[in-house]
């Protein structure tokens, strides 16, 4: 049964970069034929799709956040990583990882990042 | 993108009550979709998977059909745990999408 568990800073500046981190236990990251992803919830809103990693290492983005999403893995450390550059308030939300085949099995319990300075 | 369209965006029901939801793709996706349920301050759940196979180890009373652009979700006997907001999610195309959700309310 995989476990993931995000950690990063719950408060970050606008104009610059929001940083979180997923890790993964009860398997590997690199052995799996799974999508592992970010999604993300504003508060009191649904859920956006913001981009997943392929375990052969190719990556899918969110148009919408295309030129400020970036996704890696690190499968030494059985992580894998969320970059956002450039945040607005609009980029308050509650931040989950997730990893299935298309749908989402297995989820983080989620972190809130707030934009503000 | 594909949009995903559920409604209602809310109901209110009862303990034992049958309840549907329902969710539209604005284009044919086959059987990619999935429904989660999330309880407040949770992430969500997966409950259903292809349209209409179970994820392991969720309650029978839960059921999904559907194939193409239109689908639903059915609670078949309403229980006091199932108060929650149910959204269904596209895996088709990317970028994968989400309904807006549907909010189960205790009547």
């Amino acid at each position: 049964q995989l476990q993931l568990h995000e950690s990063g800073p719950g408060l970050v500046k606008p104009s610059e970069t929001l940083s979180l981190t997923c890790t993964v236990s009860g398997g590997s990251i690199s052995s799996s034929s799974y999508y592992w992803g970010w999604i993300r919830q504003p508060p009191g809103k649904g859920l956006e799709w913001i981009g997943s990693i392929y375990y052969n290492g190719s990556t899918y983005y969110n148009p919408s956040l295309k030129s400020r999403v970036t996704i890696s893995v690190d499968t030494s450390k059985n992580q894998f990583s969320l970059k956002l550059s450039s945040v607005t308030a609009a980029d308050t939300a509650v931040y989950y990882c997730a990893v299935g085949t298309g749908d989402l099995d297995y989820w983080g319990q989620g972190t809130l990042v707030t934009v503000s300075s | 993108a594909i949009r995903m369209t559920q409604s209602p965006s809310s109901l209110s029901a009862s303990t034992g009550d049958r309840v549907t939801i329902t969710c539209r793709a604005s284009q044919g996706i086959s059987i990619y979709l999935a429904w989660y349920q999330q309880k407040p301050g949770k992430a969500p759940k997966l409950l259903i998977y292809a349209a209409s196979t179970l994820q392991s180890g969720v309650p029978s009373r839960f059921s999904g059909s559907g194939s193409g652009t239109d689908f639903t979700l059915t609670i078949s006997c309403l229980q006091s745990e199932d108060f929650a907001t149910y959204y269904c999610q596209q895996y088709y195309s990317y970028p994968w999408t989400f309904g807006q959700g549907t909010k189960v309310e205790i009547k």
